[in-house]
């Protein structure tokens, strides 16, 4: 069935970089959510979108995160200014169409800040 | 937002019956439980959704009072395979999504 494709799964970057993690849904056209899960920890919910328009942007960090989607399909998540507790792995999720509220995972972007 | 409150870990062995309750006091009307599992270094993946009295697929059951204040997630026969972590989530409108909060989830230890 249709998943959800993150990239990159792996990104190394010093301290003070900026970072784009990517997240295509594939089937396109749902609802689009993101979440941070530090090491042993649960999942922080980030932002979802519905189409292009995110209505709740209040789970972001702080100012230097950021999200967009474009064409209601692919979204990416920018960080600025990387710091070290940004250090964790970026989920995103499509909502399934059958039943509620039943999202589809993808395997997540593992984000190390050095 | 409904919020979830779910055991931090339960141990249990092969073979036994593991029953994992979440409590969402505050849940609404068009609210439905939906229950994940989560591997290590995997995205979490959908086990099991009811709204109300009790579902039962392939993997698990999920029974739910009349009162929907809680749900209990109930896995027969676990394996080792079955070591994860669980959560609960309470959702709102159907397809529509809405801001989706996981609780901290249940870390599930299986012992031979």
């Amino acid at each position: 069935g249709a998943g959800v494709s993150q990239s990159p799964s792996n990104k190394v970057t010093e301290k003070g970089k900026d970072v784009e993690l990517r997240c295509d849904p594939i089937s396109g056209h749902t609802a689009l959510y993101w979440y941070r899960q530090s090491l042993g920890q649960g999942l922080e919910f980030l932002i979802y979108f519905q189409g292009n328009s995110a209505p709740d942007k209040s789970g972001l960090p702080s100012d230097r995160f950021s999200a967009e989607r474009t064409g209601g399909s692919v979204s990416t998540l920018t960080i600025q200014r990387t710091q070290q507790e940004d250090s964790a792995v970026y989920l995103c999720a499509r909502l399934r169409g059958a039943g509620a509220n039943v999202l589809t995972f993808g395997a997540g972007s593992r984000l190390t800040v050095l | 937002l409904a919020k979830t409150t779910q055991p931090i870990s339960m141990d249990s062995y092969e073979g036994q019956e593991v029953n994992i309750t979440c409590s969402h006091n505050n849940i609404a009307t068009n609210d439905y439980i939906t229950w994940y599992q989560q591997f290590p270094s995997q995205g979490p993946r959908f086990i099991i959704q009811g709204y109300k009295t009790k579902v039962t697929n392939e993997v698990a059951s999920l029974f739910i009072p009349a009162d929907r204040k809680s749900s209990t997630l109930s896995l027969p026969r676990v394996s080792l395979s079955d070591t994860a972590v669980y959560y609960c989530l309470v959702g709102e409108e159907y397809n529509q999504g809405g801001k989706l909060i996981f609780g901290q989830g249940t870390e599930l230890s299986v012992k031979p």
